[in-house]
Parts: structure tokens; C-alpha cells; sequence
């Protein structure tokens, strides 16, 4: 399988629950990104890893927790979430983080829906 | 304060006419600019970019154009097609950022009518 994989593509969660989303890259890039979009708002950047290190938190509420376990895979983990975190949230890699010639690719999301 | 601003949320063209996506940016430091579509239920697809020592990029039907001076910058999409049809992201980076982040714009959704 090629490109970025994200899993699962919906969740619906109870605020009290703990989920985690998933998302795997075969493209050999060396970065990658966790991403939040809600409707009509611009792409809000929430955590990046370049080679398997945190280098980025967007003061991000510690609800949510990443986790880089290698180059290939990226994990968000949620517990006692909000309902106004409910929006899409996209994973995205690069060959690197200083790629500028270079766009990001995307997984197609994550729609999380907190109630 | 947005730095990168699409001020249309939406767009309507009817097929085989121009489409013209603008964005507009805050900061002069930018010097680099990506564009991204969207389809329902993807991920964005990166499109074509610039960089700010050109005032022109061009891919097939779609052309990016950069005013420095303005702060602006449009895509071109020639002639339009069913296909086009998704929302638009506007995307902004600077050398100086060591963050190397990309600050983005909130999207305009493009309409294709046939």
C-alpha cells in the first residue's frame, strides 16, 4: 500500500472514553504531521515528528498525546475529550520538515465526532 | 490574526470558463506558497506551488500567479472541468521560520456547473 493511511475514518466517542486514531506512511519521508480542521477554519497544526522525535506541540491541551513509535507510523491518543474537539484530523507527511520544494501528502482523515 | 486569508468561501463557474482562487498573505516574509485541493472525505492533494523570486508557475490548466507587492497571490484553472469541483487551500511558508511551518488559509470551495 502506498501513500498515508489513516485509521479509522470515523469515531464517535463519549467524553469519558479513550480512542486512538492512526496513521501510516510508506513513502519514506522522515517527517510527519497530526492536523486538525474544523468547518471553514484554516488547518490548525497540532504536533509534528521529524525522524521518530517530537519537534513541534502547538499548545495542543494535553488530552491529546501523539506518538511516533518509528519513522512509519503515528499515533493520536484521546481521553476525556470535548465536544468542540469534534472536527476532521489529518496526518500528513514530507521527505523532511525543511522540504520547502515540496508538498505535504495527506491521509484522508479521521472524522471524530465527541458527544 | 490569519496571516493567510481566503477571503471567498465559495466559488461558482460554470464549465469551460476561468476559475480565479485568491489568497491573500500578511506577512512578508513568506516566500514560498503551495496550493492544495480537497475532495469530500479526502485528504488535501498538493497542486502547485511558488516561489517568491517568480511571479508565474504554470501546470497544465492550472496557473499560480504571485504580486509581491500586493501580498496576493491567484490560481487560474483553464479551462474549468466537473473535476475541479472541491475546496481550495492557500498555503504559506518563510526560510526564516525555523519551524519550516506552513500557515494556511481557510479554503475556498469551487463549484463547477456544467
Amino acid at each position: 500500500e502506498t501513500g498515508v493511511t489513516q485509521t479509522p475514518r470515523h469515531l464517535v466517542m463519549g467524553m469519558t472514553n479513550k480512542k486512538s486514531l492512526k496513521c501510516e506512511q510508506h513513502l519514506g519521508h522522515n517527517a510527519m504531521y497530526w492536523y486538525k480542521q474544523s468547518a471553514k477554519k484554516p488547518l490548525e497544526l497540532m504536533f509534528v515528528y521529524s525522524l521518530e522525535e517530537r519537534v513541534e506541540n502547538n499548545s495542543v491541551p494535553s488530552r491529546f498525546s501523539p506518538e511516533c513509535p518509528n519513522s512509519s507510523h503515528l499515533f493520536l491518543h484521546l481521553h476525556t475529550l470535548q465536544p468542540e474537539d469534534s472536527a476532521l484530523y489529518l496526518c500528513a507527511s514530507s521527505q523532511d520538515r525543511t522540504a520547502f520544494n515540496y508538498g505535504y501528502t495527506f491521509g484522508s482523515g479521521t472524522r471524530l465526532t465527541v458527544v | 490574526d490569519q496571516q493567510v486569508k481566503q477571503n471567498s468561501p465559495s466559488l461558482s463557474v460554470q464549465e469551460g470558463r476561468i476559475s480565479i482562487l485568491n489568497c491573500d498573505y500578511t506577512n512578508s516574509m513568506f516566500d514560498y506558497f503551495l496550493w492544495y485541493k480537497k475532495y469530500p472525505a479526502e485528504g488535501p492533494t498538493f497542486l502547485i506551488s511558488i516561489s517568491s523570486i517568480k511571479d508565474k508557475n504554470e501546470d497544465g490548466r492550472f496557473t499560480v500567479f504571485l504580486n509581491k507587492s500586493a501580498k496576493h497571490l491567484s490560481l487560474h484553472i483553464v479551462p474549468s472541468q466537473p473535476g475541479d469541483s472541491a475546496v481550495y487551500f492557500c498555503a504559506a511558508r518563510s526560510t526564516a521560520d525555523s519551524n519550516y511551518q506552513l500557515i494556511w488559509g481557510a479554503g475556498t470551495k469551487l463549484i463547477i456547473k456544467p
